[in-house]
């Protein structure tokens, strides 16, 4: 039973347009959320994150959103380069869980120029 | 800037092998962790650490064991690779308290078992 999902497998975006990648929870004990990005034979790298207490936190063109109430979590991409082309993971966090990290599935996004 | 290095980009390893992945982080971060990513599951936790000789089961253990004996050093160990155990492994580190959630992660090795 996945506890964190990000249902759409890709995104396809024109460069200069907004991308929207979206992350649902199903943990309301979750209190701190995070973004990680991957390129291919890469790493991943960490990119956002967002606490609880929070419902919005803003990084240059990222932003990551964050809705308790839905258990829902988005990050906003403005303007979208074609180097932002990458998987894009999503990952919570629970104090009460020692602070292991729970990913998503993720997103593979792909900006056209 | 932090490195997270890996033993191996690429290994082929037969069903019932001894299989030793080795990580070695170089910004003296107290936690370690030991993942696998398979496509439609994401990033799966294996085992982590906190410290040196300490270890815990994360989500995923069976099949696998780690030991730290130094604290930049951390390493997975498959006792009889088997074929379900095809994935790719992903190391990462972190500092403790604050930090513990924004993890360096390496390369990534991807090991097949035939």
């Amino acid at each position: 039973d996945q506890q964190v999902k990000q249902n759409s497998p890709s995104l396809s975006v024109q460069e200069g347009r907004i991308s929207i990648l979206n992350c649902d929870y199903t943990n309301s004990m979750f209190d701190y959320f995070l973004w990680y990005k991957k390129y291919p034979a890469e790493g991943p790298t960490f990119l956002i994150s967002i606490s609880s207490i929070k419902d919005k936190n803003e990084d240059g063109r990222f932003t990551v959103f964050l809705n308790k109430s839905a258990k829902h979590l988005s990050l906003h991409i403005v303007p979208s380069q074609p180097g932002d082309s990458a998987v894009y993971f999503c990952a919570a966090s629970a104090r009460e869980y020692g602070n292991k990290l729970v990913f998503g599935a993720g997103t593979i996004l792909r900006v056209k120029s | 800037d932090v490195k997270v290095t890996q033993s191996s980009r690429y290994l082929v390893k037969r069903t019932g092998e001894k299989v030793f992945l080795e990580c070695v982080q170089d910004m003296d971060h107290e936690n370690m962790f030991w993942y696998r990513q398979d496509p439609g599951l994401g990033l799966r936790l294996i085992y982590f650490s906190y410290d040196v000789k300490m270890k815990e089961k994360g989500d995923i253990p069976e099949g696998y064991s780690v030991s730290r004996e130094k604290k930049e050093r951390f390493s997975l160990i498959l006792e009889s690779a088997s074929t379900n155990q095809t994935s790719m492994y992903l190391c990462a580190s972190s500092l403790p308290g604050q930090g513990i959630w924004e993890q360096y992660f390496g390369p990534g090795t991807r090991l097949t078992v035939t």
